[in-house]
């Protein structure tokens, strides 16, 4: 158990609709990570907030926003949902903003879009 | 182009016998690289950081090495148990990018009784 959550566990929703995914960073960690897994695909890196400021973007789509609060928990919306957001999503936290600090990942939410 | 390539795809191996994963990267400038597990359908976990100036480092009959100068890496599984079942990712941070990591595509092993 790396001690990060997420919730829900199961997402099964429809097109077009909206979603929110939620994740409580291990106790301490001040930075929180966001990843899509699609099938067959491998992790890629949406967005990362430390201390509850936008840190760093990736190949996040724009119908997809995500900020974290002050407990420092973060939540990541999905809008607009298409067949092909179904994936994996999940969160990382850690310690600090360094390049070194390790990233503990959760156990993830699968998100089905019908 | 990804810039972090990894070999074999997928890896069938006995239980017991020890197999070796490869990671070429292309990522620069350099901050540090990192093995992770991952069970199906469960997140990553990580088995080692290597930085620049590691060149070998070791988690229980995993050993992972690096070479920086032919930005290659790799890992090392002894005497494989049937626990060791599943995607093993090379994960490679650029000094540059705050947070922003670049994926492999993950060898994918399977160990049989």
């Amino acid at each position: 158990d790396s001690g990060v959550t997420q919730t829900p566990k199961h997402l099964i929703t429809a097109t077009g609709q909206r979603v929110t995914l939620r994740c409580s960073p291990r106790s301490g960690d001040l930075s929180v990570y966001w990843y899509q897994q699609s099938l067959d695909q491998g992790l890629q890196f949406l967005i990362q907030y430390y201390n509850g400021e936008e840190r760093a973007k990736g190949n996040i789509l724009e119908r997809f926003s995500a900020q974290q609060f002050p407990d420092l928990h973060s939540e990541l919306n999905l809008s607009s949902l298409e067949l092909g957001d179904s994936a994996l999503y999940f969160c990382a936290s850690s310690i600090r903003d360094s390049r070194v600090n390790e990233q503990f990942f959760g156990p993830g939410t699968r998100l089905t879009v019908l | 182009k990804n810039q972090v390539e990894q070999s074999p795809q997928s890896l069938i191996i006995l239980e017991g016998k020890n197999c070796t994963l490869q990671c070429n990267y292309t990522v620069s400038p350099f901050s540090n690289l990192r093995w992770y597990k991952q069970d199906t359908g469960r997140g990553p976990v990580s088995l080692t950081i290597m930085t620049f100036s590691e060149n070998t480092k070791s988690n229980g009959r995993y050993t992972a090495t690096l070479d920086a100068d032919t930005k290659q890496s790799s890992l090392h599984i002894t005497a494989s148990q049937l626990s060791d079942s599943a995607s093993y990712i090379c994960v490679v941070r650029r000094t540059d990018s705050w947070g922003k990591l670049q994926f492999g595509a993950g060898t994918q092993v399977v160990v049989t009784p």
